[in-house]
């Protein structure tokens, strides 16, 4: 049973420039949302998507936004590239239901550097 | 604002000795808190998490104590061993199907354990 998985691993990007992540979320589980990990900080929430829509927002400028398709995957897009954005991008699934009892799985993460 | 605060930031173990993280919350509305362990280079894995209708869950070598009236949770790793050297993370939510996924997470503490 595959987990989370995210694409790419490692990317490098010049400031102004956009950039698409990709994330399978584990099989069965219909929830993603998106973290974003500076260096030495605990994750923080980006947002969230199931039924292919947006969810919850976190802190984060309008740059950045997301997309879940139909099979449950999804991207994060981030536009108008700042050195600040240079991070890990961390994937995260969970099961439908009621919530109570769900467990939430993060992927490898995205590590992405702007230059 | 950070909603969960952990500490210390930094912890030394000899081999053998007992690891204690402690982690305090701001929502009382919080109702679901697990820990991650993350390695170098890896996203966080889920190690254990405990919702406050119980005070204490323990599986293994590793115990979350929770104080819903003080609202604190600390994790204690029995036996450290080498292999604990990771960076752990507390994090807390809201357990329900919309709100699920959003996790608030405190800053890390760095484990170190000794041979």
């Amino acid at each position: 049973d595959a987990g989370v998985t995210q694409s790419p691993t490692h990317l490098i990007k010049t400031r102004g420039q956009q950039v698409t992540l990709r994330c399978s979320p584990k099989s069965g589980h219909d929830t993603v949302s998106w973290y974003q990990q500076a260096l030495g900080q605990g994750p923080q929430f980006i947002f969230q998507y199931y039924e292919e829509e947006e969810r919850q927002r976190g802190n984060f400028p309008d740059r950045f936004s997301g997309h879940q398709f139909p099979n449950y995957s999804s991207e994060l897009n981030v536009n108008a590239l700042l050195l600040g954005d240079s991070a890990l991008y961390l994937c995260a699934s969970s099961a439908p239901g009621t919530g109570r009892g769900n467990t939430i799985y993060f992927g490898e993460g995205s590590w992405l550097t702007v230059v | 604002q950070q909603q969960v605060k952990q500490s210390p930031q930094s912890l030394i173990v000899q081999k053998g000795g007992i690891s204690i993280i402690n982690c305090a919350y701001e929502n009382t509305a919080f109702d679901y808190f697990p820990w991650y362990q993350q390695f170098p280079g890896k996203g966080p894995a889920l190690l254990i998490a405990i919702r406050p209708d119980v005070s204490e869950k323990k599986e293994g070598r590793f115990t979350i104590s929770f104080n819903k009236s003080a609202k604190q949770f600390s994790l204690h790793i029995m036996d450290s061993q080498p292999g604990d050297s990771a960076t752990y993370f507390c994090a807390a939510s809201l357990d329900s199907r919309s709100t699920l996924g959003r996790l608030y997470f405190g800053r890390g503490t760095q484990l170190t354990v000794w041979p």
